[in-house]
């Protein structure tokens, strides 16, 4: 069936320090959208990827969509303690694939 | 403007016993979807709908059924429940973009 895999699974790290997570279909996706669920919160959107090599940026973070649009990155610049939480990728195959999430934890 | 609203927030079942969770959207949204969220398994799309009165199968659509009589409700039913569904159950609704999730349900079954 469809699968999206997202890596890595944790990540922790320094308040300061960068930080990315990947998304990977074995097959091609017509979209791809990101989500953060803060601890004990629910999904909220962040973006939507549709063009093939797209770049996205809204203040520190950084959304990538690959060329064959079977891959996506999100990355952030000079984490801060309030981007802590799970950010999910979401693959559209006509109806939508979460990947399994990064939890993030930035230590102050 | 509520946004999508979720009812219980809470429930505890014994294994068998039936019951339907409720979600209602204010921003008349075409589309609609059930989820269930599992420790280090993401969110996994139970059944979904495209408009009022159409529902869909999603990825785990086994052991539950869904209702969309108004445009602004989508019903998720548990028959006989089992332990195995025990999970956070989030409902959202969208229209050609992003979806907007409800505040979700904790279900425990024992």
């Amino acid at each position: 069936g469809q699968q999206v895999m997202q890596i890595p699974q944790y990540q922790h790290v320094q308040e300061g320090e960068d930080f990315t997570t990947y998304c990977n279909s074995s097959t091609t996706l017509s979209n791809i959208q990101w989500y953060k669920q803060r601890p004990g919160g629910h999904p909220v959107f962040l973006i939507q990827l549709v063009k093939s090599g797209e770049v996205k940026k809204q203040k520190r973070l950084t959304f990538q969509f690959g060329e064959a649009k079977k891959n996506s990155s999100l990355h952030i610049t000079a984490t801060q303690t309030t981007d802590v939480g799970t950010y999910f990728c979401a693959g559209d195959f006509n109806k939508f694939y979460f990947g399994s999430g990064t939890k993030l934890n930035v230590k102050p | 403007n509520a946004g999508v609203t979720q009812t219980p927030k809470f429930r505890v079942l014994k294994t068998g016993q039936s019951m339907t969770l409720l979600c209602a959207q204010d921003m008349n949204h075409e589309y609609m979807y059930w989820y269930r969220q599992d420790p280090g398994m993401g969110l996994r799309l139970i059944h979904y709908s495209v408009g009022e009165g159409t529902t869909a199968k999603g990825e785990v659509p086994d052991g539950y059924n869904v209702s969309r009589l108004k445009k602004q409700n989508f019903l998720l039913g548990l028959e006989s429940a089992a332990p195995s569904q025990t999970s956070v159950y989030f409902c959202a609704s969208s229209y050609l973009g992003p979806q907007y999730f409800g505040p979700g349900t904790r279900l425990t079954v024992l």
